[in-house]
């Protein structure tokens, strides 16, 4: 299995821009997060998915932010308008509907840089 | 309000030599508690989850204790080496839903 797939790896944009984070979790896996992680706040639950459905968006900063699951296979993490604090490493996870141990398989993460 | 807190100082410790890692909540009342480790520039990845009604978890070099009264993991790495430098995150939630909040993690360094 290849793990969760998660791109690009590094984005570099201009405040105002538009960022999409693309990630794909691991095939059977019924539930999908996106974590942000930086220095000052560590890492933080932005939202999951239960079957491509939000359960829970609570930690999304604000409404400049959002997030799809149009299928089992794909999600999307959007920023639009990019502001520079939201620069971090944005990290996709996933992880089976019957949870035994609740391991959450992490991506690479996308490192997100907005000048 | 809730928090994890984890030791925000590096631990530096010399090879060989036993690694002790602490993990601190308050305000949370978890089911079970899970450590990750997390190497730079890769995603955190699942070690061990200790569940609030066992008091020790042992894997290979790795072993977790959990008190819920004194609302404590500890984390201990023995016969350590420098391959296990990284940085560790334990990992917690409430209500058994696996859905977890993460400390900020402490950076390990194991001097050969």
């Amino acid at each position: 299995d290849a793990g969760v797939i998660q791109s690009p790896r590094h984005e570099v944009t201009e405040m105002g821009q538009e960022v999409t984070l693309r990630c794909k979790p691991i095939s059977g896996h019924d539930y999908l997060f996106w974590y942000r992680q930086t220095m000052m706040r560590g890492l933080e639950l932005l939202i999951y998915f239960n079957n491509n459905v939000p359960i829970d968006d609570s930690g999304m900063p604000e409404d400049r932010f959002s997030a799809k699951m149009p299928n089992a296979s794909f999600s999307t993490l959007k920023i639009q308008p990019s502001e520079p604090r939201d620069s971090a490493v944005y990290f996709c996870a996933s992880r089976p509907g019957q949870a035994t141990t609740g391991e959450l398989f992490f991506g690479e993460g996308s490192r997100l840089t907005v000048l | 309000s809730q928090k994890i807190e984890q030791n925000s100082e590096a631990l530096n410790i010399q090879e060989g030599k036993t690694a002790t890692l602490t993990c601190n909540y308050t305000n949370y009342s978890p089911a079970y508690l899970q450590w990750y480790r997390q190497d730079p520039g890769r995603g955190p990845v699942f070690l061990l989850l200790i569940r609030e009604n066992e008091k020790e978890k042992r894997k290979e070099r790795l072993k977790v204790t959990f008190d819920t009264t004194l609302k404590q993991s500890l984390f201990h790495i023995t016969a350590s080496q420098p391959a296990d430098s990284a940085t560790y995150l334990c990992a917690l939630d409430q209500g058994g839903s696996y859905i977890p909040t993460f400390g900020r993690g402490t950076s390990l360094i194991v001097h050969p």
